[in-house]
């Protein structure tokens, strides 16, 4: 089954030590968001790739960076986390950009929960 | 900068009783997703609505998208325990690529 795959589930990173959450994708879609989402909080877009091409967000930290080496993967740099960074990390794909018709929406991974200790 | 509010904020609820949750926006969305969300999953994706006014049924789910595309509401009928989750509105325009998300009603439907 075409899917998209975060791993891992479960990341325990110390404060301040660099961390990787990764996610692949088999749909070939073209575009890969980041989304944090804290508990009782609306998921937040931390930026997204149209192909190779990189959208940061305005209010997205420095401390969040990103990259995608090819069209099936991603991955979600943390370069010093914080205790505010621990929260549910969202890969999600889709097939280009909104459409007018309803042939749309996201595909997510199951998440990455990051705790940071 | 577009905001959707989602209410109630969370709902518990016996099985078979029926239960509408509502999202809300002051801006005007050329397209609003519905997403269920299980504890620990990543979101779900039920519905796309596009067209103001517009009804769509899903099994025992019926969503309405507002005629000025500000809103909508997502209504279950005779809930299960099954239906039991985070509900997630979601929505974007055309041409764009960020999708705003509401923060969701969280519902337990009791056995």
């Amino acid at each position: 089954d075409a899917m998209v795959i975060q791993n891992p589930r479960y990341q325990v990173t110390q404060f301040g030590k660099p961390v990787t959450l990764s996610c692949s994708q088999t749909l070939n879609h073209n575009v890969m968001y980041w989304y944090q989402q804290k508990s009782s909080q609306a998921p937040k877009l931390l930026f997204h790739y149209y192909d190779k091409d990189f959208n940061n967000e305005a209010d997205t930290p420095d401390n969040f960076q990103s990259r995608r080496p090819n069209t099936s993967f991603c991955f979600l740099d943390i370069r010093s986390p914080g205790l505010g960074d621990a929260a549910m990390y969202l890969c999600a794909t889709s097939r280009g950009a909104i459409p007018t018709g309803t042939n749309y929406g996201y595909t997510f991974g199951s998440g990455t929960r990051l705790t940071v200790v | 900068t577009q905001l959707l509010e989602q209410s109630p904020q969370f709902l518990s609820i016996q099985e078979g009783e029926n239960l509408t949750v509502y999202c809300n926006s002051s801006s005007v969305f050329s397209s609003l997703q519905w997403y269920r969300q299980e504890p620990g999953e990543g979101p779900v994706l039920l519905v796309t609505v596009v067209t103001g006014g517009e009804v769509k049924k899903l099994k025992r789910l019926t969503f309405q998208f507002g005629d000025a595309r500000k809103d909508s509401s997502l209504h279950i009928t005779a809930a299960q325990p099954g239906d039991t989750g985070l509900y997630l509105c979601a929505g974007g325009n055309t041409g764009g690529f960020k999708t705003i998300f509401g923060a969701g009603t969280r519902l337990f439907v009791k056995a």
